[in-house]
């Protein structure tokens, strides 16, 4: 079992919808949970970030973590096109030796 | 603006020559740096961690003779790719720790494609 799920998607969706991305994770000890935007062939941009449970939300941006259940969420409100890019939750105890998930590849379609 | 710079953004060479890539920090003196590598629709994964003025520490499986890391300052870190050959062709992605909560900051990567 990987330490981080992440579904690959692809995932496709009309400009305006409300975007759910999740990942599950199985070490019950990390603390820090990071989202990350990738365009393609750019270096990951830092999202959202979150400290152990609980939910931080940041303009069209809702990031939750659940601890009991081991998943967190992304949630991205009236979606843009400029949204359309690949997704990474990232998780560890510290911050500097972070597990990845696959990564969500996002497109939002006009 | 840019917290890291990385560079080249893309190489192209030839089998058997040596590839040098540059990680800058720029807004914060970085002790740790860490390199990773990414394979097309596949996740980040992490090759190893750059210490300021010690050696780097590899992760399991990676090369250290052939993925050399040099981590002079506190705000460089390079990743020599020795002997290329196609097997490493991938994109490498440098990372910088810095701010609040330690967020891990990313480079814009180096596509590498070894002919």
């Amino acid at each position: 079992q990987k330490e981080v799920e992440q579904d690959p998607g692809p995932l496709s969706v009309p400009e305006g919808a409300i975007v759910s991305l999740n990942c599950t994770y199985s070490n019950s000890a990390f603390q820090y949970f990071m989202w990350y935007r990738q365009y393609s062939r750019k270096g990951p941009e830092l999202l959202m970030y979150t400290y152990s449970s609980g939910n931080k939300e940041d303009g069209r941006f809702t990031a939750q973590v659940d601890k009991s259940s081991k998943y967190i969420s992304l949630f991205i409100r009236d979606s843009q096109p400029s949204d359309s890019a690949t997704y990474l939750c990232a998780m560890g105890r510290g911050a500097q030796k972070l597990v990845f998930g696959q990564g969500t590849r996002l497109t939002i379609n006009p | 603006g840019a917290v890291v710079s990385q560079h080249p953004s893309r190489v192209i060479c030839k089998s058997g020559t040596s590839v040098k890539i540059e990680c800058r920090s720029l807004d914060f003196q970085a002790t740790t740096m860490f390199w990773y590598r990414q394979f097309p629709k596949k996740s980040l994964m992490l090759m190893a961690t750059s210490n300021e003025g010690s050696k780097a520490t590899y992760e399991q499986g990676v090369e250290k003779d052939k993925f050399l890391i040099n981590h002079a300052s506190l705000t460089l870190s390079t990743l020599t790719v020795t002997s290329a050959h196609p097997e490493d062709s991938s994109f490498y992605i440098c990372s910088v720790p810095g701010g609040a909560y330690e967020k891990l900051f990313f480079g814009s990567g180096t596509q590498l494609s070894v002919l």
